[in-house]
C-alpha cells in the first residue's frame, strides 16, 4: 500500500481530456516535495514524463501537464491518442519514510 | 545518448544473495550533476525505490530493505551494482537501473527524479 494513492484505472475515447490523480499526506507531496510523473507503456520501461510538478523533460508533447495543490496532484492529457495508453506513476519523496516513493499506478485505456 | 544497461542472473535462489550490475553507455558515471539507483517492479505492483548513490559513494536506502541491500559504484568501468542478501519469493521483481537528477526547491534539497532508466531485468527467487 502507497502512502500516495492513485485510482487504479482511467479511461477516454481518443482525443478526449483525462485526469490522472495522486493523493499524498503533508509527510510529501504537501510538505511540500516536487511531484514526478512517468509513463510506462507495454514491454517497455518507464519514461519521465513531468518532474517538479509541472515541467517536461525535451521530447514530451504538450499535451502532457501536470499541477498540484495542497496534498494532491494531477496529470492532465489532452488529446488522447492510442499510444498513450498504458501505466502512469506519480512519485516524490516522503519525510515519514525517509525515501522516495511511487504511487500504485493509473492504467490508462483508450477506448 | 546515455544508456543504461541492467545485467545479471535472472534466477536466484531462496536466502541467496541477488546481484545486479548497470553499465552506463554515452555518459560519465563520475558526473556531478547526477545520481544513479536502482528501483524494481514486482508482478502486477508498483515501483518500488531501491537505493540511489553518488559517484563519490554517498548512499541512500529505502528502509525497508536498508538491513539487506548494499549499493556499491565503481566508476573505472562506468558501472553502479545493487546486492541483496536473503531474498525471498517477494524478492521476484522487473529491476531497473536509473539516473537521478537531484535538485533543491525552496524547501528541501531532496527533489530526485529518474529521467533515464535502463530496460529492466526480471529477476525470479525460487529454488
Amino acid at each position: 500500500q502507497s502512502v500516495l494513492t492513485q485510482s487504479p484505472s482511467v479511461s477516454g475515447a481518443p482525443g478526449q481530456r483525462v485526469t490522472i490523480s495522486c493523493t499524498g499526506s503533508s509527510s510529501n507531496i504537501g510538505a511540500p516535495y516536487d511531484l514526478h510523473w512517468y509513463q510506462r507503456l507495454p514491454g517497455t520501461a518507464p519514461k519521465l514524463l513531468i518532474y517538479g510538478n509541472n515541467n517536461r523533460p525535451s521530447g514530451v508533447p504538450d499535451r502532457f501537464s501536470g499541477s498540484t495543490s495542497g496534498t494532491s496532484a494531477s496529470l492532465a492529457i489532452t488529446g488522447l491518442q492510442a499510444e498513450d495508453e498504458g501505466d502512469y506513476y506519480c512519485q516524490t519523496y516522503d519525510s515519514s519514510l525517509s525515501g522516495w516513493v511511487f504511487g500504485g499506478g493509473t492504467k490508462l485505456t483508450v477506448l | 545518448q546515455l544508456q543504461l544497461q541492467e545485467s545479471g542472473p535472472g534466477l536466484v535462489k531462496p536466502s541467496e544473495t541477488l546481484a545486479l550490475t548497470c553499465t552506463v553507455s554515452g555518459g560519465s558515471i563520475s558526473s556531478s550533476s547526477y545520481y544513479w539507483g536502482w528501483i524494481r517492479q514486482p508482478p502486477g505492483k508498483g515501483l518500488e525505490w531501491i537505493a540511489t548513490i553518488y559517484y563519490s559513494g554517498s548512499t541512500f536506502y529505502n528502509p525497508s530493505l536498508k538491513s539487506r541491500v548494499t549499493i556499491s559504484v565503481d566508476s573505472s568501468k562506468n558501472q553502479f551494482s545493487l546486492r541483496l542478501s536473503s531474498v525471498t519469493a517477494a524478492d521476484t521483481a522487473v529491476y531497473y537501473c536509473a539516473r537521478i537528477r537531484r535538485y533543491c526547491s525552496m524547501t528541501s534539497c531532496l527533489q530526485d527524479y529518474m529521467d533515464v532508466w535502463g530496460k529492466g531485468t526480471t529477476v525470479t527467487v525460487s529454488s
